[in-house]
């Protein structure tokens, strides 16, 4: 079955580190893209990226980066010049037309500050 | 820039109770669509509209593109327990490919 996979479920990091969230789509989409959700609030964008080889910042990119090296994958990297990031990441992935036809999103990953 | 606007923010109702919830924008949409997420679950789409006065049913959900293309509505008839979570609104960000979420209404739904 085709599917959009998060991982790991749960993450804890020690201040001062950084750490990777891993994002791997089988569904041949062209775009994907990472939100933050903190609790009870609605989902803001990190980066995205439309096309292998290239990605964009969202609204709150600072202290993170991403890659795409590959369609099928878009790793998050949560540095330590993120203040804040305990929080509920997700990943979502779209065919050009995502727009329109809407985005599949991962079953996310919670990180935790210890 | 684009916003969407949904209300009511949150919503405890009892089970068997019918739900509505809106979603408004100052910016015309050609498209409206409506996610759902369970708690500690990514979103899942529920209802795509495409076309002005549409009204799209999913089971027990029904969803309405408003005729002026600025708003869509979403009912959920006899509500259940599982009908808890968080239901976005969302729509396509000019010709960007993108999508623009809305802050979500929280729905509990006692037993």
């Amino acid at each position: 079955d085709g599917g959009i996979t998060q991982s790991p479920k749960y993450l804890f990091r020690k201040e001062g580190q950084n750490v990777t969230l891993s994002c791997e789509q089988n569904l041949n989409h062209d775009a994907m893209y990472w939100y933050r959700q903190d609790p009870g609030q609605g989902l803001r964008l990190i980066y995205y990226s439309q096309i292998v080889n290239d990605f964009q910042k969202g609204d709150i990119a600072e202290g993170y980066s991403v890659s795409r090296e590959k369609k099928e994958s878009f790793p998050l990297t949560v540095t330590s010049a993120q203040k804040n990031p305990t929080a509920f990441y997700l990943c979502a992935s779209s065919s050009q037309g995502g727009g329109t036809y809407g985005y599949t999103f991962g079953s996310g990953t919670r990180l935790t500050v210890v | 820039g684009q916003q969407l606007n949904q209300s009511p923010q949150s919503m405890f109702i009892q089970e068997g109770e019918d739900v509505s919830m809106n979603c408004t924008s100052s910016s015309i949409f050609n498209t409206w669509l409506w996610y759902k997420q369970d708690p500690g679950e990514g979103p899942v789409l529920l209802i795509a509209l495409y076309k002005a006065g549409e009204l799209t049913s999913n089971g027990r959900l029904t969803a309405q593109f408003g005729i002026t293309r600025k708003d869509s509505f979403l009912n959920i008839s006899a509500s259940i327990p599982s009908d808890v979570g968080i239901y976005f609104c969302a729509g396509p960000s000019g010709n960007t490919g993108k999508l623009i979420f809305g802050q979500g209404t929280t729905l509990q739904v006692k037993p």
